[in-house]
């Protein structure tokens, strides 16, 4: 059973373009998650979904940011007119139900140069 | 006050010492409790999974868990090189509080 994938591993991109950033979850799960994380700093929430909907989407910044679960596919969050800020690595996870563990993948590692 | 607070590090200690992680907590929602591992340049690990109060053994980690003093911990015995990483405490409710809530991790390192 594959773990959580997703990809592209790292992203470079220049200010003002999008980034698009992809999650496949484990197999059987319909709970995905993401979060942010930057050097020497914890987790913190993003965005919680399940198949064609969002659960929570507390964490998200209110402008550039969004993120979608298809019935079919992956998860994706895109980022549009990305900013040096938004560099960070980006960690999806997944669970098959809400109160079970989440599992998660080896992140997206996005660059803005 | 932040939703968990997390023992702050960087914590060092010899090969085979006893170590202890906590975590405490202020949403009486939590239900959840979870403990994740995370190497450099890699996604967090899910080490241990707890509901309810009491311990919960793996190997050579322990996972306890304290809901009416809100507190959480991991022990790690015999502790090895390889233990050495970031260690990150999450927990979660239902509903509304069903988002992974995480501390923001100490790093261990088991010195040879």
């Amino acid at each position: 059973n594959a773990g959580v994938m997703q990809n592209p591993r790292h992203l470079v991109r220049r200010r003002g373009q999008e980034a698009r950033l992809r999650c496949s979850p484990m197999k059987g799960h319909s709970h995905v998650y993401w979060y942010r994380q930057l050097p020497e700093e914890g987790l913190k929430f993003m965005v919680y979904l399940q198949k064609e909907n969002i659960i929570d989407e507390s964490g998200m910044p209110k402008e550039r940011f969004s993120a979608e679960f298809p019935k079919e596919g992956p998860s994706i969050l895109r980022i549009q007119q990305v900013v040096r800020g938004d560099s960070a690595a980006y960690f999806c996870a997944s669970s098959p139900l809400e109160d079970t563990g989440a599992f998660f993948g080896q992140g997206t590692r996005l660059t803005v140069v | 006050q932040k939703e968990v607070e997390q023992d702050p590090g960087p914590l060092s200690v010899p090969e085979g010492a006893i170590v202890s992680l906590n975590c405490t907590y202020s949403n009486s929602a939590f239900q959840y409790f979870m403990w994740y591992r995370q190497y450099s340049r890699k996604g967090p690990e899910l080490l241990m999974y707890t509901y309810s109060s009491g311990n919960k053994e793996d190997g050579r980690f322990t996972a306890q868990v304290d809901k009416s003093s809100k507190y959480i911990s991991l022990f790690i015995r015999d502790s090895q090189p390889s233990d050495s990483a970031t260690y990150l405490c999450a927990m979660r409710g239902t509903g509304a509080n069903s988002k992974l809530t995480f501390g923001k991790g100490i790093t261990l390192s088991v010195r040879p």
